[in-house]
């Protein structure tokens, strides 16, 4: 069965540095999604993407983060500047429709120092 | 806004019995609903869905749930529990707008022990 692959499963990152975490949607999937687990608490949504650009997001998604669909196969979710709160575990997803169930990777923890 | 809760943090259950762990939601409007399950170091496996039409439905490892809209419940049941179900579910809930039923909305989790 098609699925969501995440890398890396865990990157170790310093406070102030940039971050790009990856995605690969299922093939025939239209819409993306990042959401986010910090530890112990509940998974929140970040954002969704549909053609080439956000359709919604939260407001966790401030100016520090950015998405892009770079090419064909991959999706990136991008920390300009990341602080010791930004520490948790990132889920990409990905659905055939708006309406249709969003199928989840494995995640990437991250960790910031 | 909309939002899930789902009402224990942990449940304990023998091998064998019965499992029921509960989400209700709020919304003025028709939701889908969803049941995640997680296991340790893994992502999130949806076990069912509910859209539209039968409010009963049937989920992968033979879980299952039923929309309530008079009690605004979507409780997720397995008759027998087994071993391998012992991971943290996750009810969560989405509703539909001018995109479609993008932002789902997840409840805290609960954590099922299945004891032998």
């Amino acid at each position: 069965e098609p699925e969501v692959t995440q890398t890396p499963s865990h990157q170790v990152t310093q406070m102030g540095q940039e971050v790009i975490l990856r995605c690969v949607p299922i093939s025939n999937h239209l819409y993306f999604y990042w959401y986010r687990q910090i530890l112990g608490q509940k998974v929140e949504f970040l954002v969704s993407f549909y053609n080439n650009e956000i359709s919604e997001k939260s407001e966790i998604f401030d100016d520090q983060f950015s998405v892009e669909r770079p090419d064909g196969s991959n999706f990136t979710l991008k920390i300009r500047s990341t602080k010791l709160e930004d520490s948790a575990m990132y889920f990409c997803a990905s659905s055939q429709g708006a309406s249709q169930p969003q199928h989840f990777g494995d995640g990437t923890r991250l960790s910031i120092l | 806004a909309q939002s899930v809760t789902q009402l224990g943090s942990h449940v304990s259950v023998s091998e064998g019995a019965l499992v029921l762990l509960r989400c209700n939601y709020s919304s003025s409007v028709p939701p889908y609903l969803f049941w995640y399950v997680q296991y340790p170091n893994q992502g999130l496996q949806l076990l069912l869905k509910y859209t539209t039409g039968a409010t009963l439905v049937k989920g992968i490892n033979g879980f299952e749930a039923e929309f309530k809209k008079s009690e605004t419940s979507f409780h997720l049941t397995k008759p027998s529990a087994h071993m391998s179900d012992a991971a943290e579910y996750f009810c969560a809930v989405s509703f539909g707008k001018s995109g479609g039923y993008q932002k789902v909305t997840f409840g805290t989790g609960t954590k099922l022990q299945v004891i032998p």
